[in-house]
């Protein structure tokens, strides 16, 4: 059960694009897809993004989306606002009903 | 509208035991499997147990198992977590969530409670 690869931070100007990655094995991201992304804002809980990978939860803008290609997925965020500055965990099924979380992303939109 | 309240936390002494619990309203709490997942303020998140919605299927993080005890009630609509042996390590701001689906077998967790403090302290 080790944790998923994210990097530490990444950023972007308002109205650009900005990838987050997230890198498996070929035991967790990479043989399910079942991935799913969290934004969380400072000192609250985590809120759902993206889960099976490519699906968003209603409520969700569209500038959010998600992809896998082998062991790595990733986040795009289009469209950058303001509003997306927070921290972002991906997450993985890792079979027999378990879970794996990658290290966090903060997203600075400068 | 769906909410989970965790309630248990608090300060305890390494080796000793705490139980954790979550009450659920708002959405029809047997048709779900359900996690607990901890963070440590300084760090990221944890995924720590599992547990589908007839308690069939149960899993631990390596960290906590043999340890921590997952399960739930439907008829009073709570998720618990016994946590014995505690450890320093064990210090996390601890998560109740709903998972889509009634198995976990996907992993995707839509709503998540406030979270409940363990501190485990000498």
């Amino acid at each position: 059960q080790s944790a998923l690869t994210q990097p530490r931070s990444v950023s972007g100007s308002p109205g650009q694009s900005v990838t987050i990655t997230c890198t498996g094995t070929s035991s967790d991201v990479g043989y399910y897809n079942y991935v799913s992304w969290y934004r969380q804002n400072p000192g609250k809980a985590p809120n759902l993004v993206i889960y099976d990978v490519t699906k968003r939860p209603s409520g969700v803008p569209d500038r959010f989306s998600g992809s896998k290609s082998g062991n790595t997925a990733s986040l795009t965020i289009s469209g950058l606002q303001a509003e997306d500055e927070a921290d972002y965990y991906c997450c993985s099924y890792a079979g027999t009903y378990t879970l794996v979380f990658g290290g966090g992303t903060k997203v600075t939109v400068l | 509208e769906v909410q989970l309240v965790e309630s248990g936390g608090g300060l305890v002494q390494p080796g000793r035991s705490l139980r954790l619990s979550c009450a659920a309203s708002g959405f029809t709490f047997d048709d779900y499997a359900m996690h607990w997942v901890r963070q440590d303020p300084r760090k990221g998140l944890e995924w720590v147990s599992s547990i589908s919605w007839n308690s069939v299927s149960i899993a631990y993080a390596d960290s906590v198992k043999g340890r921590f005890t997952i399960s739930r009630d439907n008829a009073k609509n709570s998720l618990y977590l016994q946590m014995d042996s505690l450890r320093v390590e064990d210090t996390a701001l601890y998560y109740c969530a709903k998972d889509m689906s009634y198995d976990s077998s996907g992993g995707s967790l839509d709503f998540w409670g406030q979270g409940t403090l363990v501190t485990v302290s000498p």
